[in-house]
């Protein structure tokens, strides 16, 4: 049980495009669901908080209107990169709680989306 | 500053023995603590949680330990096998955030045969 889909895993793209990835807990019903993103070697960072029916939460640093995010069912979050750039290059990771667990619930991973941009 | 620190980037150890990692953190209160697995590639897979009133949590062959007078947890996989070969990664469930997680770095474990 538990799963999260992640889709695409892998985007090649040309710099200027916009990339959806969406990310879907598959088995279980997600209020919320959190957006990293992780360089090589590199832990990962956390980039916003999505949460069912209201704005995402975005953590310091990044842009809200460069990562647009859309939490618009239980199910399903989806990150779009928008006029994508060469330095937005990376692994994209969701992940979800099941609804009604906070501190006592793992998060459930899927299993990124490498983006390179050219 | 707040820091979540793991031990080493990198441990070697040879199949059979016990692996010991390491996380440290400094200016956080954590309600819980977490450990993940992460396959190159892959996203984290969750192995053991720890509340902070708790120990220790065992798991068949994994044992975490946490004490919040060090600001530290263990983490030990005994009788390792190369199929233990990962990067591991702590994190820190934080009271009155929503859930979000802080990460550590990781660090990568290599079982030699």
């Amino acid at each position: 049980g538990a799963v999260v889909s992640q889709h695409p895993s892998w985007v090649i793209c040309k710099s200027g495009t916009s990339v959806k990835i969406e990310c879907r807990s598959l088995d279980f019903q997600a209020t919320t669901m959190f957006w990293y993103r992780q360089f090589p070697k590199q832990s990962l960072m956390l980039m916003a908080t999505s949460n069912e029916g209201s704005k995402a939460t975005y953590e310091q640093g990044v842009e809200k209107d460069k990562f647009l995010i859309n939490h618009a069912s239980l199910t399903l979050s989806t990150l779009t990169v928008t006029s994508a750039h060469p330095e937005d290059s990376s692994f994209y990771i969701c992940s979800a709680r099941a609804t009604g667990g906070v501190g006592n619930q793992p998060q459930h991973f899927g299993d990124g989306t490498r983006l390179s941009i050219l | 500053s707040q820091k979540i620190e793991q031990n080493s980037e990198a441990l070697n150890i040879q199949e059979g023995k016990t692996a010991t990692l390491t996380c440290n953190y400094t200016n956080y209160s954590p309600a819980y603590l977490q450990w993940y697995r992460q396959d190159p590639g892959r996203g984290p897979v969750f192995l053991l949680l720890i509340r902070e009133n708790e120990k220790e949590k065992r798991k068949e062959r994994l044992k975490v330990t946490f004490d919040t007078t060090l600001k530290q947890s263990l983490f030990h996989i005994t009788a390792s096998q190369p199929a233990d070969s990962a990067t591991y990664l702590c994190a820190l469930d934080l009271y009155n955030q929503g859930g979000k997680l802080i990460f550590g770095q990781g660090t990568e474990l290599s079982v030699k045969p």
